[in-house]
């Protein structure tokens, strides 16, 4: 069964340091997204992608976010300089109509 | 701006009985889409089941059923014979349309153990 996978499970990084996050979604599918969920909160949506461009960002994805699809497959979540409360679950997630479907996420700890 | 609201942060249940999680949305839209995915230890999320606003049946997926009330706004999802996997912090979601750029906008999650 077709799934999205993210890389890495889990990344460490020091604060003020640029950290990318890489998904792959799924092969037919249009619309692509970035979450994050901090340690014991809600799902946060951060930006939604399509049609090789952003179409939603929240007021967390500031300056120091962006997001590319540099090829056909990949799609990228980079923070240019991490602060401490950059720590969580970062999730993609993909779809073609209706379902999103979810990574595994990953982790992201700032020290 | 639409919001989700799931006012059980904790709930628990004897395996094999029945478990009704609540949900409460806000919005304008008249048509969208609710969602119940639920999240492991592991933290991967998984749908659940999904209902379309525009059918009034309420969808099923095998031990899992929802109760769509639009008029109300609910939304809960009822799990039957629970089992012990059924153990996760289950989040109600609304997506407003299929258009481009829809996504999801999640409530706060209500943490599910299923005893033995």
């Amino acid at each position: 069964e077709p799934e999205v996978t993210q890389t890495p499970s889990h990344q460490v990084t020091q604060m003020g340091q640029e950290v990318i996050l890489r998904c792959v979604p799924i092969s037919n599918h249009l619309y692509f997204y970035w979450y994050r969920q901090i340690l014991g909160q809600k799902v946060e949506f951060l930006v939604s992608f399509y049609n090789n461009e952003i179409s939603e960002k929240s007021e967390i994805f500031d300056d120091q976010f962006s997001v590319e699809r540099p090829d056909g497959s990949n799609f990228t979540l980079k923070i240019r300089s991490t602060k401490l409360e950059d720590s969580a679950m970062y999730f993609c997630a993909s779809r073609e109509v209706t379902e999103a479907f979810f990574g595994q996420g990953t982790r992201l700890t700032v020290v | 701006a639409q919001t989700v609201t799931q006012s059980q942060p904790e709930m628990s249940v004897q395996e094999a009985e029945t478990v009704t999680l609540s949900c409460t949305y806000d919005t304008s839209e008249s048509n969208y889409y609710l969602f119940w995915y639920k999240q492991p230890p592991s933290r991967q999320m998984i749908l659940v089941i999904r209902q379309e606003a525009y059918k009034q049946q309420n969808a099923t997926e095998n031990r899992f059923s929802v109760n769509f009330q639009k008029a109300a706004k609910s939304f809960s999802l009822k799990i039957s014979d629970s089992q012990l996997g059924d153990t996760a912090m289950y989040f109600c979601a609304f997506m407003k349309s299929e258009t481009s750029g829809s996504r999801l906008t999640f409530g706060e999650g209500t943490q599910l153990t299923v005893n033995p």
